[in-house]
């Protein structure tokens, strides 16, 4: 088990492109969240699956914003036409049930250019 | 909403010195309580966690005590070591549903040989 594996790790774009980020959760969770961090900044939550439905979303996720968990495996968090202001660390975590201890990954740093 | 307000650092300290890191919550339900750390380059971890008031979570030296009456969850350890060197972050979630974490901003502490 190699844990919860996110990519890119890095992503550099222009402002107006856009992009996508993937996570493979760690086998057999079937609780994927996704978070965003700013600088300075506690983790904010985007979204929530449990497997492949997408349960919850938060207010901040503007209509530019889209994710799947397709077979509710591996997820992509996609941004289109991005904005500076999305520049941030993309985290993504999984657990095995509730109640549980919710696993991390190490995040994708984008940077909107 | 919940919120999770933690004392402000950075925070410097000398090997062996004792540690407190203030955390307060504001939450509408009973919810469970987090510490999360991250180490330099390395993802969010699971420090310790509390579920209900006057329970004690503990690991690798640090403690903190769920106080429903102050609405607090003070992160302590007796004798810091360089490689307490890290960001911490207060997190708390509720019970029902998504479970999703909301989290303080964040304490970085860097300890001092």
């Amino acid at each position: 088990d190699t844990g919860v594996s996110q990519d890119p790790r890095h992503k550099i774009t222009k402002r107006g492109q856009n992009v996508t980020f993937r996570c493979d959760p760690i086998s057999e969770h079937n609780r994927l969240y996704w978070y965003r961090q700013t600088l300075g900044q506690g983790p904010e939550f985007l979204t929530y699956f449990q497997n492949e439905a997408q349960l919850e979303k938060s207010r901040l996720l503007s209509d530019r914003f889209s994710a799947e968990r397709p077979k509710g495996s591996f997820s992509t968090l996609e941004i289109q036409r991005t904005e500076q202001g999305d520049s941030a660390m993309y985290l993504c975590a999984s657990s095995p049930r509730e109640n549980t201890e919710a696993f991390f990954g190490q995040g994708t740093r984008l940077t909107v250019v | 909403g919940d919120s999770v307000t933690q004392m402000e650092g950075p925070v410097t300290l000398s090997e062996e010195a004792f540690l407190t890191i203030n955390c307060t919550y504001t939450a509408t339900g009973y919810p469970s309580l987090f510490w999360y750390v991250q180490y330099p380059g390395e993802g969010l971890q699971l420090l310790l966690k509390a579920t209900k008031a006057d329970d004690k979570g503990s690991n690798k030296g640090f403690e903190a005590t769920y106080r429903k009456e102050t609405t607090s969850f003070h992160l302590e350890k007796g004798s810091v070591q360089v490689s307490d060197s890290a960001v911490y972050f207060c997190a708390l979630s509720d019970l029902q549903g998504a479970q999703k974490l909301v989290f303080g901003q964040g304490t970085r502490l860097t300890i001092n040989p």
